[in-house]
């Protein structure tokens, strides 16, 4: 079936340094795509967005690009702080699959002080 | 963003017997419910859907008389474990949508059979 991974399962950054974390998506008929991250013990918390109309998406501190041509999410984290130290799941969801996401393996990011 | 609940935090019971989670939105009409479970080190498989006042829609290979989803409210949906056994231990959590693309999740419940 239809299904989001991942490339890497753990990043390890430097505190203060930038990350990108990269999601691979097969459904060609997603129409909407969005990151999460995930405390030890918590629910997913939204991060972010984005439309398939969209290539780009800005936050505070993240940014999300989406190639549609290469079905590639990935998600940048700027300025990494301890504070962002998870599990980033992306997400996405098709036409014709009402309001179901379908959940990506997940990259743990670790940041080093 | 808006807020969605569940209960209990946590809960241990012994296998055979049944556990019952609660999933509330606190802010907000959820005409869609939906309940994962999560096993450790692994991403969220989607068991089922619910929607107020209808029959929940499971996803294939999920045993919709082990796992009985109730929707009464458009605030409340409850998820029962019957007759759990270790297998079933997991973190399950719920998300509510009242809208087409917005999902909002819960903070899990972690299920411990023993």
């Amino acid at each position: 079936g239809e299904s989001v991974g991942l490339h890497l399962p753990t990043l390890s950054v430097q505190e203060g340094d930038n990350s990108i974390i990269n999601c691979a998506y097969s459904n060609s008929a997603s129409d909407y795509f969005i990151w999460y991250k995930q405390e030890s013990g918590k629910g997913p918390q939204f991060i972010i967005d984005i439309r398939s109309n969209m290539d780009k998406r800005q936050g505070q501190r993240v940014t999300v690009l989406l190639n549609k041509t290469v079905k590639h999410l990935s998600l940048q984290i700027a300025a990494t702080q301890p504070g962002d130290s998870a599990v980033y799941f992306c997400a996405e969801k098709g036409k014709a699959a009402g309001n179901k996401l379908t959940f990506g393996g997940g990259t743990r990011v670790l940041v080093k002080p | 963003g808006a807020v969605v609940s569940q209960h209990p935090s946590w809960v241990i019971c012994k296998s055979g017997t049944s556990v019952k989670i609660e999933c509330r939105s606190l802010d907000f009409q959820a005409t869609t419910m939906f309940w994962y479970r999560q096993f450790p080190k692994q991403s969220l498989m989607l068991m089922a859907t619910s929607n107020e006042g209808s029959k929940a829609t499971y996803e294939q290979g999920v045993e919709k008389d082990k796992f009985l989803i109730n929707h009464a409210s458009l605030t409340l949906s409850t998820l029962t474990v019957t007759s759990a056994h270790p297998e079933d231990s997991s973190f399950y959590i719920c998300s509510s949508s009242e809208a087409l693309y917005e999902q909002y999740f819960g903070p899990g419940t972690r299920l411990t059979v023993t």
